[in-house]
């Protein structure tokens, strides 16, 4: 299957300072890359949907202006968590879309806040 | 209102026996039903996808069954092995959007 990178795998910040997460996909284009969060031993909930070229659509509670997300080329996505807190402490996963309609994951970042 | 119902949330195999895990939707809309795995601490990974046009699909010994009047689809995992224990999800999406859905999960321990 296609491949999707996704960096860094884990990282410990401070509370207020920001982090960009990273997602590519590494042999195929992608117009369309989703972000999701996921809490222990729950189900994947969707953050955002990124689109090349233009501004990412967000879920209903999702605030924009503390996850930004950016979709600069067919095969780069970054998700930057802004002013981060505690309650952001999640596992954050990228995917991205392939031609046939199949989406595949990257491996995900561990975002621990102090 | 959640959209995809997973069932068993979790589920202990013996090796060598069949694992099964069932979906059920709502949303008439869905066209594409994915199953993931996810190992702790990884990405979920794309083992098998179906869609409305079949009742059946095997890859391996990974079977989807899909019932469209029913709105049901399971995932059946023949001679399961202890590296088969991991999570597994069923999402469901429709349309161009390609947006998934997920199940809540189902945690498979397969016994040595």
């Amino acid at each position: 299957g296609a491949v999707v990178s996704q960096h860094p795998s884990w990282v410990i910040c401070k509370s207020g300072t920001s982090v960009k997460i990273e997602c590519r996909s590494l042999d195929f284009q992608a117009t369309t890359m989703f972000w999701y969060r996921q809490f222990p031993k729950q189900s994947l909930m969707l953050m955002a949907t990124s689109n090349e070229g233009s501004k990412a659509t967000y879920e209903q509670g999702v605030e924009k202006d503390k996850f930004l997300i950016n979709h600069a080329s067919l095969t780069l996505s970054t998700l930057t968590v802004t002013s981060a807190h505690p309650e952001d402490s999640s596992f954050y996963i990228c995917s991205a879309k392939e031609n046939n309609e199949k989406l595949f994951f990257g491996s995900g970042t561990q975002l621990s806040v102090l | 209102q959640q959209q995809v119902k997973q069932s068993p949330q979790s589920l202990i195999v013996q090796k060598g026996g069949i694992s099964i895990i069932n979906c059920a939707y709502e949303n008439t809309a869905f066209d594409y039903f994915p199953w993931y795995q996810q190992f702790p601490g990884k990405g979920p990974a794309l083992l098998i996808a179906i869609r409305p046009d079949v009742s059946e699909k095997k890859e391996g010994r990974f079977t989807i069954s899909f019932n469209k009047s029913a709105k049901q689809f399971s995932l059946h995992i023949m001679d399961s092995q202890p590296g088969d224990s991991a999570t597994y999800f069923c999402a469901a999406s429709g349309g161009s959007n390609y947006k998934l859905t997920f199940g809540k999960g189902t945690l498979l321990t397969v016994n040595p």
